[in-house]
């Protein structure tokens, strides 16, 4: 079974600081995805990372998939209160039309 | 351009009572179709998908029940609600060999 952990789960950050959240599996994933929910919302998709050791920006993200295409990162710089919310990653489970999705990471980014 | 609308936002139901979510897209043809359950602050539970009319794929076995009459069209149902289906339901779309889901605003539902 392919299972994708998210950690850390929950992370308090001011203002100004730099984080990264990490998406990990055992298993080969063709592409992954991240997304951004904010409360009693639908999840966004952020990015969509294909090939393995790519790196994507998106203004103050950086998304990169691991070489092995078993992992993946986030980080984000100088981190604003908009960025606050749950991101979580997504891959096709192998030879399905199904996505599993990751645990989850709670951000906070306080003023 | 392509948009998705589940509704209703909010709904409270008593115990033993039926559901029916609607799900529909708009703006594409032949979209594969997903139901996903979420648990406060947490990741998602897929709990149906469908590739086409008519075709229904389960992966969780409980009460509820899906079904595709029309082509973008997806209905998440119950014939009697428990209190574990209390949670946040979420209707998603993704274009066939297309990476990644548009999800739509999702249903709050609490049963009491």
């Amino acid at each position: 079974t392919q299972l994708l952990e998210q950690s850390p789960q929950f992370l308090s950050i001011q203002e100004g600081e730099n984080l990264t959240v990490y998406c990990n599996s055992s298993s080969v994933f063709s592409s992954l995805q991240w997304y951004r929910q904010e409360p009693g919302e639908g999840p966004v998709l952020l990015v969509t990372v294909v090939t393995g050791g790519e790196v994507k920006k998106l203004k103050r993200l950086t998304f990169q998939f691991g070489d092995a295409r078993k992992d993946s990162s986030l980080h984000i710089t100088a981190a604003q209160p908009g960025d606050t919310g749950l991101y979580l990653c997504a891959g096709p489970t192998s030879g399905t039309y199904k996505y599993i999705f990751g645990t989850g990471t709670r951000l906070k980014v306080l003023a | 351009s392509q948009t998705i609308h589940q509704w209703p936002a909010t709904l409270v139901q008593p115990v033993g009572s039926p559901l029916s979510l609607e799900c529909t897209v708009e703006g594409t043809s032949n979209p594969n179709l997903y139901w996903y359950r979420q648990a406060a602050g947490r990741g998602l539970q897929l709990l149906f998908y469908s590739v086409g009319i008519g075709q229904i794929s389960s992966e969780v076995p409980q009460n509820l029940s899906a079904s595709r009459p029309q082509d973008r069209q997806f209905i998440l149902s119950s014939k009697k609600l428990l209190l574990s289906d209390s949670g946040f339901y979420l209707c998603a779309w993704r274009a066939g060999g297309k990476h990644g889901y548009t999800f739509g605003s999702g249903t709050r539902l609490t049963v009491v």
